[in-house]
């Protein structure tokens, strides 16, 4: 099965700025998944989404951060106010059920300067 | 707090040579480990394993657990340049939706 795309690929904010990292899935996935990874360090879990609405998220998913699904098919994560260490590959992941593999998408780079 | 320790951090091996890769945890209802391959991007799904003892294969690649232990291998042999990589283990559990990876094993295989 194919994995989700992601766009953009990279993109490059000042700090302070409002970002949007979006996720295509295929449609008959419905659990979704955001996942970081800063350079150098481990890919960490941000939050989970399951039949539109969020079943986990991290201590890393605070209040600067959203996900919505605003048209049933593409999959946004939002940063409302980016800082530097924002800066970071930012995976999509799907399971088709609530078990099984995850796939990750390409990532998307963010870099907050 | 669970956690996922592998070893070691990195090696360097030559062509044909076999490695084994050790992943070891601490997690309360464990469900399931995962190994991923990681190489520039995006991690790509390798085994995943919930049951001790039985073998997974694909090709050069097995991986093996052990819920007693608490520890999985990974194993490549006849190695590749091309098995180059970061190489990911993860665990999940039954009490939240996450994956809990470890820090990788860098592989760095040598013509």
């Amino acid at each position: 099965e194919p994995e989700v795309t992601q766009t953009p690929s990279h993109q490059v904010t000042q700090m302070g700025q409002e970002v949007i990292l979006r996720c295509v899935p295929i449609s008959n996935h419905l659990y979704f998944y955001w996942y970081r990874q800063i350079l150098g360090q481990k890919v960490e879990f941000l939050v989970s989404f399951y039949n539109n609405e969020i079943s986990e998220k991290s201590e890393i998913f605070d209040d600067q951060f959203s996900v919505e699904r605003p048209d049933g098919s593409n999959f946004t994560l939002k940063i409302r106010s980016t800082k530097l260490e924002d800066s970071a590959m930012y995976f999509c992941a799907r399971r088709t059920g609530n078990t099984g593999e995850l796939f990750f998408g390409e990532g998307s780079r963010l870099t907050v300067l | 707090e669970d956690k996922v320790v592998q070893s070691p951090l990195s090696l360097v091996v030559h062509e044909g040579d076999t490695v084994t890769l050790n992943c070891s945890y601490e997690v309360t209802n464990f469900r399931s480990l995962l190994w991923y391959k990681q190489e520039k991007k995006a991690p790509t799904f390798l085994f995943m394993l919930t049951s001790s003892g039985i073998e997974k294969k694909s090709g050069r690649l097995s991986s093996i657990l052990d819920k007693k232990e608490l520890f999985s291998i990974l194993n490549i042999t006849a190695t590749q340049t091309g098995d180059s990589a970061v190489y990911l283990c993860a665990v999940e559990n039954y009490n939240n939706n996450d994956m809990r990876f470890g820090a990788g094993t860098r592989l760095t295989v040598k013509p």
